[in-house]
């Protein structure tokens, strides 16, 4: 496989559930990132990995976990959830964090909270 | 602290004609990039093209070009012989070095463009 992939691509869970989204890049790059995309609203940062080192939390609340075992895979551990949490997670990848490194995006997970 | 504005909620476009999306940015920081990504109705951000602050010519790919205006702060996005398969949101961002921000991209609301056969 190649570039940024996600799964999974749809996911419905309950407020008391506990699960994970899953990425893993094929780019050899060194820094991942998780973006939430509400309905109406520009894409938000939640958390930077940078060489498996979490160097970004962007206030996200708690009941988010982000997990980078290695610089091809993160995840986020999900539990817990409100309603307003439904929205398209994105992770996105760049050969590093200089400012003219573009980010590579995969498909995304639409989240349904219910 | 940084901004991006894209005033056009919706544009129309005729097949094979050419389209102007506009897009302007605010910043402080003398070192910044600015991006174009195109995400289709699958969901998948795709990245279009790259300006650097410093870049002196406008940046080209394929039927993408920048129109990078500094001193305006804008950095509009033309397409070239619109297509069906250009139907998309797109979304302008940008990046800076402050505070080691870097990668961090900030992104405007989005614009959607129909391109009408």
């Amino acid at each position: 496989e190649t570039g940024v992939t996600q799964t999974p691509r749809h996911l419905v869970m309950g407020m008391t559930n506990k699960k994970s989204l899953k990425c893993e890049q094929h780019l050899g790059h060194n820094a991942m990132y998780w973006y939430k995309q509400s309905a109406k609203k520009p894409l938000e940062l939640m958390f930077v990995y940078s060489l498996e080192e979490r160097v970004e939390n962007n206030s996200v609340p708690s009941r988010f976990s982000p997990e980078c075992p290695n610089s091809s895979h993160l995840f986020l551990h999900l539990h817990t959830l409100q309603p307003e949490d439904s929205a398209l997670y994105l992770c996105a990848s760049s050969e590093d964090r200089a400012y003219n490194s573009p980010l590579h995006f995969g498909n995304g997970t639409r989240l349904t909270v219910t | 602290a940084q901004k991006i504005t894209q005033t056009q909620p919706g544009m129309f476009v005729q097949e094979k004609e050419a389209v102007t999306l506009d897009c302007t940015y605010d910043t402080s920081d003398p070192s910044y990039g600015l991006f174009w990504y195109k995400q289709p109705s699958s969901g998948e951000m795709i990245f279009l093209i790259y300006q650097g602050s410093y870049d002196q010519q406008n940046a080209t790919e394929g039927r993408y070009s920048l129109n990078f205006q500094k001193a305006r702060k804008s950095a509009n996005l033309v397409i070239s012989a619109s297509q069906l398969g250009d139907s998309a949101m797109y979304f302008c961002a940008t990046s800076n070095v402050i505070y080691n921000q870097g990668g961090k991209l900030i992104f405007g609301q989005g614009t959607e463009l129909s391109v009408k056969p």
